[in-house]
């Protein structure tokens, strides 16, 4: 059982580069959100899909787009990424929204230089 | 809106001393809290959730609406409980429609000496 699957592990882009980090998930979970980690920061919420066919912005949307493109799958984009975006990115996902458990990828580093 | 804080980044004790990881939120609905940990070199996972009222690995934590408070705690801290701990609410999205935004804390990293 592969959980939250996250592509790709590491990423170096330059300034102004666009890209898409993948995610995917096996268990059937109707929600599903991006996350990016920063030291001292915590993790902060991108955007999330309480379930498929909505997506909705979390704290720092700024710079990224997403698709929640089947109940599986649900990707972040970077359309012109800024050294700002240099961060550890993870995806999860719930079984529904309320007051389940939320599994996590195992995250994809990228460094804008 | 929904925030979380955590207002300690480090926290450090020693093997058998008692340990507590402090919790507060923002939250106009009822909250459902959550204490999720990440050990070195693994993903993130739950650790508990106040729902349950559960003590998982020796660690508890009661929700105090009146502080609104989320504290966790454990009796006699382990080597192995060192981690990053973030604590986590589930609540409403933007206008009410979207029940499921999961809003984490700042983290605090427990270092449990010998």
């Amino acid at each position: 059982n592969a959980g939250v699957t996250q592509t790709p592990k590491f990423q170096v882009l330059k300034t102004g580069q666009s890209m898409t980090l993948q995610c995917a998930q096996d268990m059937n979970h109707n929600s599903m959100y991006w996350y990016r980690q920063d030291p001292g920061m915590g993790l902060r919420l991108i955007y999330y899909s309480a379930s498929e066919g909505t997506t909705d912005k979390g704290e720092v949307p700024n710079g990224y787009n997403v698709s929640r493109l089947n109940k599986r799958e649900f990707s972040l984009r970077l359309e012109s990424a800024a050294p700002s975006q240099t961060s550890v990115y993870f995806c999860a996902s719930k079984a529904t929204a309320r007051n389940t458990e939320a599994f996590f990828g195992q995250g994809t580093r990228l460094t804008v230089v | 809106a929904q925030r979380v804080t955590q207002p300690e980044k480090l926290l450090s004790v020693f093997k058998g001393a008692p340990v507590e990881l402090k919790c507060n939120y923002s939250y106009s609905g009822s909250p459902e809290l959550f204490w999720y940990v990440q050990y070195s070199r693994q993903r993130l996972q739950l650790l508990l959730r106040h729902i349950s009222r559960e003590s998982i690995k020796g660690f508890t934590a009661d929700l105090n609406k009146g502080e609104t408070s989320f504290h966790l705690k454990k009796p006699f801290a382990q080597e192995e409980d060192s981690a990053m701990y973030y604590c986590a609410l589930s609540g409403v999205g933007a206008g009410g429609t979207s029940y499921g935004k999961l809003t984490f804390g700042q983290g605090t990293i427990l270092t449990v000496h010998p």
